[in-house]
């Protein structure tokens, strides 16, 4: 069973530019979550997807968004990048929201330049 | 708002020696996961607790839930160098919301 996908797994961005992380969860899994991780300020919940719909939304500005597709595989866009968007964005399927485990994908690095 | 506190931040122990880091939160939790993330690496869940006071273990780890539901702890006993990295735990809120609020996280490193 192929694990959760994150692509591209690097990505070098100038500030204002645009930005857009896929994930293709585990087959079968219908929860997308997705997280930024920095080292200041660890792991954020962005938002979370299930069968299409957000579900929760993190203290994000709405630069952020996201939005899952039929086949539950996600993408988040961020607009506008700032310096302070670089980090380890990562992305977590899980078969049902809440009380399962979350199987997290190797993430996609953004560096914003 | 919800906020979850994981102590302490850092710990470095010798090799054999043990390991403890806490969760705690502000209000009453539904259930708590565990997942540890090796450096460069992405969280790996370790262990779902659900019930008040419930104890599991694995190996040399130890997970307790707090009586309350507020708490709870990740002990590893005889540390070893493949323990090291970074302990999450991971509380679902009891408002039904589905949004894990990871810890702050305390980073392991194990001295040979």
């Amino acid at each position: 069973k192929a694990g959760v996908t994150q692509t591209p797994r690097y990505l070098i961005k100038t500030r204002g530019q645009q930005v857009t992380l896929s994930c293709s969860p585990i087959s079968g899994h219908r929860s997308v979550s997705w997280y930024q991780q920095t080292p200041g300020q660890g792991l954020q919940f962005l938002f979370e997807y299930f069968s299409e719909t957000q579900r929760n939304k993190g203290n994000f500005p709405g630069r952020f968004s996201g939005r899952q597709f039929s086949n539950s595989r996600s993408e988040m866009n961020v607009s506008t990048l700032e310096l302070g968007d670089s980090a380890l964005y990562l992305c977590a399927s899980a078969a049902s929201p809440g009380d399962t485990e979350a199987f997290f994908g190797q993430g996609t690095r953004l560096t914003v330049v | 708002g919800q906020q979850v506190m994981q102590i302490p931040q850092y710990q470095h122990v010798q090799e054999g020696e043990d390991f403890t880091t806490y969760c705690n939160s502000s209000t009453t939790l539904s259930n708590i996961q565990w997942y540890k993330q090796r450096p460069g690496g992405h969280p790996v869940f370790l262990i779902q607790l659900v019930k008040s006071g419930e104890v599991k273990k694995q190996k040399r780890l130890t997970f307790q839930f707090g009586e309350a539901k507020k708490n709870s702890s990740l002990h590893i006993t005889a540390t070893q160098t493949t323990d090291v990295g970074t302990y999450f735990c991971a509380p679902l809120l009891t408002s039904g919301t589905y949004k894990y609020i990871f810890g702050t996280g305390t980073r392991l490193k194990v001295l040979a």
